[in-house]
């Protein structure tokens, strides 16, 4: 099985300040990779997920990106932050096929 | 692309009470169905799944049947537990440049 590492667990920024959250992948080779947003501590808002290096694609315009600079790693990124970017983030990955989804523990981004 | 209508909660019940949660999904062509769990403050994990039809998934005593004909993944369990208080998602994957797609989460309380 898959195994996702996600970090930081936990990080409060400021307005305005950048962001990197990094996402790496073991067990399998050429996921699929997924970046969501969770708010209200419920629904899952898909932002970004890609089928291959250096390819992105983007379901909700915002101020965010990703990046995948290797086959097993998938970067979220933002250069400068909004109070509104606040949120649970979590990174997932699926080996290809009707296969189940692997999720990291997620980060908890508090922009203040 | 998949799309999933998951029963909103929140779910409020009584420990040793029956628990149903609805989802139904459309997809293009033939997915595998998952049931995912989310503890509070962690990632989702798989909970069940079913592969093609008529299939029943089941877990710590959750079951769920793959019915083609109604594209509904119904998640079931006969006696509910505190430990069970977690959000549920719904889940059709079909692999391959499909996204995934959940449904907005189904949130369950149980009380002793």
């Amino acid at each position: 099985s898959q195994t996702i590492h996600q970090w930081p667990a936990t990080l409060v920024q400021p307005v305005g300040s950048p962001l990197s959250l990094e996402c790496t992948v073991e067990g399998t080779s050429n996921p699929n990779l997924y970046w969501y947003r969770q708010a209200a501590g419920r629904g899952l808002q898909l932002l970004f997920y890609s089928v291959g290096i250096g390819q992105i694609s983007s379901e909700v315009p915002q101020n965010l990106s990703a990046s995948r600079p290797q086959d097993r790693q998938f970067i979220l990124s933002s250069k400068k932050l909004l109070l509104s970017d606040s949120g649970f983030y979590l990174c997932a990955s699926t080996g290809g096929g009707n296969t189940e989804a692997f999720f990291g523990q997620g980060t908890r981004l508090t922009v203040v | 692309g998949n799309s999933v209508t998951q029963m909103e909660g929140p779910v409020t019940l009584s420990e040793e009470a029956f628990l149903t949660i609805n989802c139904t999904y459309t997809a293009t062509g033939y997915p595998s169905l998952f049931w995912y769990v989310q503890y509070p403050g962690e990632g989702l994990q798989l909970l069940l799944k079913a592969t093609k039809a008529d299939d029943k998934g089941s877990n710590k005593g959750f079951e769920a049947t793959y019915r083609k004909e109604t594209t509904s993944f119904h998640l079931e369990k006969g006696s509910v537990q505190v430990s069970d208080s977690a959000v549920y998602f719904c889940a059709p994957t079909q692999g391959g440049s499909e996204k995934l797609v959940f449904g907005k989460g189904t949130k369950l309380t149980v009380n002793p």
